[in-house]
């Protein structure tokens, strides 16, 4: 049970390029989150979803869009990357609100850098 | 939207002392507040968490109060290791299960 992945670990961009970050969940979780975390800003959202076919715009959505066409997936997109985009992004995701106020589940983050 | 707050930003113990982190929330809807450690380029992990139904929890050297009339929470850890330093965060939960947390807190034990 490898609960939740990111893809890739680590990445370097230029300006202007595009990529798309992966988080893949086996818990069978209804909710997924995406998260930046900047120093001492704390952790950020950035979109998330309450079920497949389903986002959301969070706190910071500006230059990223996303999409949850599997319920077990959960993709970040960054259509053209700036530097201000630099950051390590964190994917979670939680069992329904149905279950009880339940904990988010991190995955180990992606460390993004544009150049 | 809700806005979480966390002092102080740094704490410094020494070993076998007590550390204490406060944080406060602006939403009385939210009713979920967890707390999670996070070792140097790790993830976040849950170690304690307190629902609004409930004024105090404790796990171990671990423990949380919750004041809901003055929305306020704190995180309390004894006889504290130097193991235990890492950031802490506080999270409330609002509306459609989101979290916000609150800025962190470096926690360094020293020996």
């Amino acid at each position: 049970n490898a609960g939740v992945t990111q893809t890739p670990k680590f990445r370097v961009l230029k300006t202007g390029q595009s990529m798309t970050l992966l988080c893949a969940q086996d818990m069978n979780h209804e909710y997924m989150y995406w998260y930046r975390q900047d120093p001492g800003m704390g952790l950020r959202l950035i979109h998330y979803s309450v079920g497949e076919g389903t986002t959301a715009k969070g706190e910071v959505p500006d230059g990223y869009n996303v999409s949850r066409l599997k319920k077990q997936n959960f993709l970040l997109g960054l259509e053209s990357a700036a530097p201000s985009q630099t950051s390590v992004y964190f994917c979670a995701s939680r069992p329904l609100l149905g279950q009880g106020n339940q904990p988010q589940h991190f995955g180990d983050g992606t460390r993004l850098s544009i150049l | 939207g809700e806005n979480v707050e966390q002092h102080p930003s740094t704490l410094s113990v020494q070993e076998g002392d007590s550390a204490v982190i406060k944080c406060t929330y602006s939403d009385s809807a939210s009713n979920y507040f967890p707390w999670y450690k996070q070792e140097l380029g790790k993830r976040p992990q849950l170690i304690i968490d307190i629902r609004s139904n409930v004024g105090e929890k404790k796990d171990q050297r671990i423990a949380v109060t919750l004041n809901k009339t003055a929305k306020h929470f704190s995180l309390h850890i004894t006889e504290t290791q130097p193991e235990d330093s890492a950031v802490y965060f506080c999270a409330a939960m609002e509306r459609y299960s989101t979290l916000t947390f609150g800025k962190g807190t470096m926690l360094l034990v020293s020996p």
